[in-house]
Formats: structure tokens, sequence, C-alpha cells
């Protein structure tokens, strides 16, 4: 059973569409993250979540905008979707320091 | 911003030989954590130090933090070609589990 879990796992779209990423965890952890990738591995930190409250929020363009219908889940809704935001999209969750991260989904903006 | 650097940014060794990679931070840190990503997938947690630590131990791998250089290395014995893979150091400063990550190494053991 997958532990960290998100879909779509590609999504390819046009610039100025609006799209949603969505994650679950049944490890029961109370923390939850998106993280971006880019193209040379980067990995940067967007948003936190801690049973459902917005703990991180790095500086991120307001088109983003996470969602966290209950601690198992931390969704990603982005709008106007720009040729900059191709990347490869990570949800994780934490209970403890060590994070667990889900397979990734590869956006890619044309 | 970026905490962790790590160098080589790439290396390529043979099927037994021992891997070792290195990383830099700037700020103080609460613990520093290795990830292992192989390619198209997600990061794994290898190994976690904390800051009061200077050496640990994990199967074939060995992690050594220096914060007087805020510099960390993990070691990877033995490697295997199953070994390849991406390896991040990332660094937890104690603020929300907020982890700041490295750019990476690209691992490459040869068969």
């Amino acid at each position: 059973d997958t532990a960290v879990s998100q879909t779509p796992k590609y999504l390819v779209t046009q610039m100025g569409n609006d799209k949603s990423i969505k994650c679950e965890q049944n490890l029961g952890h109370d923390t939850m993250y998106w993280y971006k990738q880019d193209s040379k591995k980067f990995l940067k930190i967007m948003f936190s979540y801690n049973n459902k409250e917005l703990i991180i929020n790095e500086t991120v363009p307001n088109r983003f905008s996470p969602k966290s219908p209950d601690k198992a889940h931390l969704n990603l809704h982005i709008n106007s979707l720009e040729l900059g935001d191709s990347a490869v999209y990570f949800c994780a969750s934490s209970q403890a320091l060590e994070q667990y991260f889900g397979p990734g989904t590869r956006l890619t903006v044309t | 911003s970026q905490q962790g650097e790590e160098d080589p940014q790439a290396l390529s060794i043979q099927e037994g030989e021992n891997a070792t990679m290195n990383c830099s931070y700037k700020t103080s840190i609460n613990n520093l954590q290795w990830y292992r990503q192989n390619s198209g997938r997600g990061l794994v947690h290898l190994i976690l130090i904390r800051s009061n630590e200077r050496e640990k131990h994990s199967g074939r791998l060995r992690v050594t933090l220096d914060t007087s250089k805020k510099s960390s290395s993990l070691l990877i014995t033995a490697s295997r070609a199953a070994d390849t893979a991406s390896y991040f150091c990332a660094t937890d400063n104690g603020a929300n589990s907020k982890l700041t990550f490295g750019k990476g190494i690209t691992l490459s053991v040869r068969p």
C-alpha cells in the first residue's frame, strides 16, 4: 500500500489553464508539505500544513493555493498556469523529523 | 534561500568502491538529513543526524557532522549498482519542521 500518493502522475496543460494536484497519506501523519523540483533537481518547499493549519507559506505566487480538507489530504490548485510552473511537484508528510515523499507529479505547461 | 551545497555534483565509481559525498550549509541547524532519489521517483529518507551528534551509522551508510565547519559527509561503503541515484542533504533549523535541500549529488555505480 502506497504511503503517500499523488494524482495525477503526469499533467500536460496549456498556459492560462487552472489545474489541481491531489495528495493523500495513509501514515496518520499530522504534517504535510508541497515541494517543487525544477529541471536542475533543485527542491524547494512551497507550503506545509499541520493538522489542516497552514504553517509554512514560502514566497510562492498567489496563483498557487493549497487546501487541506483533512489531515490526510493536501491538494494544490494552480490558477493561470505559466510556462515557468513546469516542474515536478512532490507531496510529503511527517510525524517526527523525517519526511515521507510521494512519487511526484510532472507538470508540463505548453 | 538554499542552505545545503553538496559536492561533488556528480560522482561515478565502480561497484564495490566506497562513495563519499559532502554537504556544506550556512546557518545553525537542529539536525541534518540525507535523502536518496531514484530516477523518476520521490525522495527516500536515509539517515538523520542531530546537531549534538558527530557520527551515525545505518547499514552501509555512515554520516558525519561537523557543526564548527557547517559540513556533513555521507559515506556509502561497498557500493552496489542499485545505489545509483541522486543524494540530497537537507537541513532543519527547528522552525516548523522546514527542510532546506541542497542541489543534490548524482551518484553512478558502474557494475
